[in-house]
């Protein structure tokens, strides 16, 4: 059974439009993040919600909209697309602050094409 | 601030044989914990090992170990008998206790050779 699973796995689309990534976890985890590797494959926390609250917002621009319906999803919207925005996005989970026995659980990645 | 460093973009290593990356870190923290991840070309982000920094003795798992120096601030991954399959990029991660934060470093790209 998928742990974190993330849809679409590729996604390509023009610059302007609007666009979704999906995420679910079924590990119980109260802790779901969004990364984001770039071309040159470095990973940067974006955001994290901790059993539905956004505890962690990193400086993103506010075309990128998180929403965590329930602690076993979160969803990434972004808006007005750029060229920039191209890049692998990444969905985690962990548990809750102070058990850092649970290391992050990765889902398969998004990648994310603007043209 | 946390940071890791990786400065090692890209090594290799000939199958069988063994190979060490090497991962320091900056924090003023005192509780932490250490993990490496492999990333294949697949893209899976794979957790291969971790340490609780208040353990002093260094984790191992099959062929993985790792030489946790905290005084350096260092974590190296030792990989014995390297397999082809071992090749992939490799990050050195933190996260403080008590905080959702991981730190990542820019990777180290490991090729395994026949």
């Amino acid at each position: 059974d998928t742990a974190v699973s993330q849809t679409p796995k590729y996604l390509v689309t023009q610059m302007g439009n609007d666009k979704s990534i999906k995420c679910e976890q079924n590990l119980g985890h109260d802790t779901m993040y969004w990364y984001k590797q770039d071309s040159k494959k470095f990973l940067k926390i974006m955001f994290s919600y901790n059993n539905k609250e956004l505890i962690i917002n990193e400086t993103v621009p506010n075309r990128f909209s998180p929403k965590s319906p329930d602690k076993a999803h979160l969803n990434l919207h972004i808006n007005s697309l750029e060229l920039g925005d191209s890049a692998v996005y990444f969905c985690a989970s962990s548990q809750a602050p102070g058990t850092g026995r649970s290391p992050l659980h990765f889902g398969n990645g998004t990648r994310l094409t603007v043209t | 601030a946390q940071t890791v460093t990786q400065s090692q973009p890209e090594m290799s290593v000939q199958e069988a044989e063994t190979v060490t990356l090497s991962c320091t870190y900056d924090t003023s923290e005192n509780n932490y914990y250490l993990f490496w991840y492999k990333q294949p070309p697949s893209r899976q982000m794979i957790l291969v090992i971790r340490q609780e920094a208040y353990k002093q003795q260094n984790a191992t798992e099959n062929r993985f170990s790792v030489n946790f120096q905290k005084a350096a601030k260092s974590f190296s991954l030792k990989i014995s008998d390297s397999l082809l399959g071992d090749t992939a990029m490799y990050f050195c991660a933190f996260m403080v206790y008590n905080f959702n934060k991981f730190y990542f470093g820019s990777g180290t790209k490991l090729n395994v050779k026949p």
